[in-house]
């Protein structure tokens, strides 16, 4: 049981460069979610999915896209990188009964993204 | 809204007790806590889903003050393991579903 895999693990990337962090979980969660983690910010949600073809923004969207065609995978896109978006980048996934996730988060092991 | 966590940070030495607090501006639907060691993913403590409701696991148990949308994290009796950076994540009514919101951490050092 592989659980939520992030990829690429490190990736450094020019400004202006576009790329996208991959997301896959084999649990059959519904809730999908995209954190950021700066040094004393926390994590910062930055979009998530309910399920297939449901898509939402979060704390901090600006620069990023989404999509979820299919309930194991949620890409997460950066159009023009900024230095700015420099961090590191979490995959999370839960399963809710209900309304509201009232299980336990799956984290993936993380991007480490650079942009120079 | 990222709920206000206090404190920042706190140092222990092994076997003494801390008292992590989160609190909220928002009506809670539920309230997560969450422990992340250096350069690794966040790993899942607890959840409370009802006010008043108190839960724990081994030595860390936590409560739900829904009234005053707050939640408490006790750590008793510290061991070195412990160590490490705690989030509170709250997902309030009224919000969309699905939307998990982390605090900015607080982080705690046991020292022998």
């Amino acid at each position: 049981n592989a659980g939520v895999t992030q990829t690429p693990k490190f990736q450094v990337l020019k400004t202006g460069q576009s790329m996208t962090l991959q997301c896959a979980q084999d649990m059959n969660h519904e809730y999908m979610s995209w954190y950021r983690q700066d040094p004393g910010m926390g994590l910062r949600l930055i979009h998530y999915s309910v399920g297939a073809g449901i898509t939402d923004q979060g704390e901090v969207p600006n620069g990023y896209n989404v999509s979820r065609s299919t309930t194991e995978d949620f890409p997460l896109r950066l159009l023009s990188a900024a230095p700015s978006q420099t961090s590191v980048y979490f995959c999370a996934s839960s399963s809710g009964r209900g309304t509201g996730i009232n299980q336990p988060q799956h984290f993936g092991d993380g991007t480490r993204l650079s942009i120079l | 809204q990222q709920p206000v966590q206090s404190p920042q940070a706190v140092i222990l030495r092994e076997g003494e007790d801390a008292v992590i607090n989160c609190s909220s501006s928002k009506a809670l639907y539920s309230v997560h806590w969450y422990r992340q060691k250096h350069g690794e993913a966040p790993v899942f403590l607890m959840i409370l889903l009802k006010g008043g409701e108190q839960k724990g696991h081994e030595k860390i148990s936590a409560s739900f003050n829904e009234k005053k949308q707050q939640s408490s994290l006790y750590l008793t009796a510290s061991q070195l393991s412990y160590s490490g950076t705690y989030f509170c994540g709250t997902e309030n009514y009224g919000g969309s579903q699905g939307n998990l919101i982390f605090g900015k951490g607080t982080k705690l050092s046991v020292k022998p």
